[in-house]
């Protein structure tokens, strides 16, 4: 693994109940990610941060916040949970330069909203 | 936005057999990747291809990186039962270096 621990692993939360997931990485890399991946569906961007303070939206951004208040962390906030949030949550990290945009992943948060 | 079309999305084949999958998307992309994901754990890169008409080799993997910018593919030679998981393209283009996923295929190894 490059570095990248996700907390907690596993969760089972009610609907309506704000969650928030940690993404941590030790590499000192600019950009970080959240993904959601759902049979069907493969890894859909959720937000994405290229620095501090710096963050935007991906395809499925709706329902989610993310705050990035210092390199090495990465927060995905569901304000309000719903069943429609249940998915398997993967952080990533990359540092892009001229020929190396690879991305490393964390090894996923198994959210349940019941 | 970005979609990357990835087939076939599945396959079983027999082991020793050489299997192929490709990405195509209607955008021009500066960087391919491919990743392998087995059960309950992340996603991990195989190769990465940086160069339209690259061809690259990774142990039994090639990959290839289209002149048009706009597909790549993957070949496994000689399978073998360890090779079963989902295996994803994902390319980024422009400044933002968001990686789109193509959906992913799974593959069965039968010993």
């Amino acid at each position: 693994d490059a570095g990248i621990t996700q907390s907690p692993r596993h969760k089972v939360t009610e609907t309506g109940t704000p969650v928030t997931l940690r993404c941590h990485q030790t590499e000192n890399h600019r950009y970080m990610y959240w993904y959601r991946q759902d049979p069907g569906h493969g890894l859909r961007l959720i937000h994405y941060s290229y620095g501090v303070k710096d963050t935007d939206k991906g395809e499925v951004s709706d329902g989610y916040s993310v705050s990035r208040s210092k390199t090495e962390d990465f927060l995905l906030t569901l304000e309000s949970a719903t069943s429609s949030q249940t998915s398997v949550y993967f952080c990533a990290i990359s540092d892009p330069g001229q020929m190396n945009t690879e991305a490393f992943f964390g090894q996923g948060t198994r959210l349940t909203v019941v | 936005g970005q979609q990357l079309n990835q087939s076939p999305q599945s396959m079983f084949i027999q082991e020793g057999e050489d299997v192929s999958m490709n990405c195509t998307s209607s955008s021009i992309f500066n960087t391919w990747l491919w990743y392998k994901q087995d059960p309950g754990e992340g996603p991990v890169l195989l190769i990465a291809l940086y160069k339209a008409g690259e061809l690259t080799s990774n142990g039994r993997l090639t990959a290839q990186f289209g002149i048009t910018r706009k597909d790549s593919f993957l070949n496994i030679s000689a399978s073998i039962p360890s090779d079963v998981g989902i295996y994803f393209c994902a390319a980024t283009g422009g400044s933002n270096y968001k990686l789109t996923f193509g959906k992913g295929t799974l593959l069965t190894v039968n010993p």
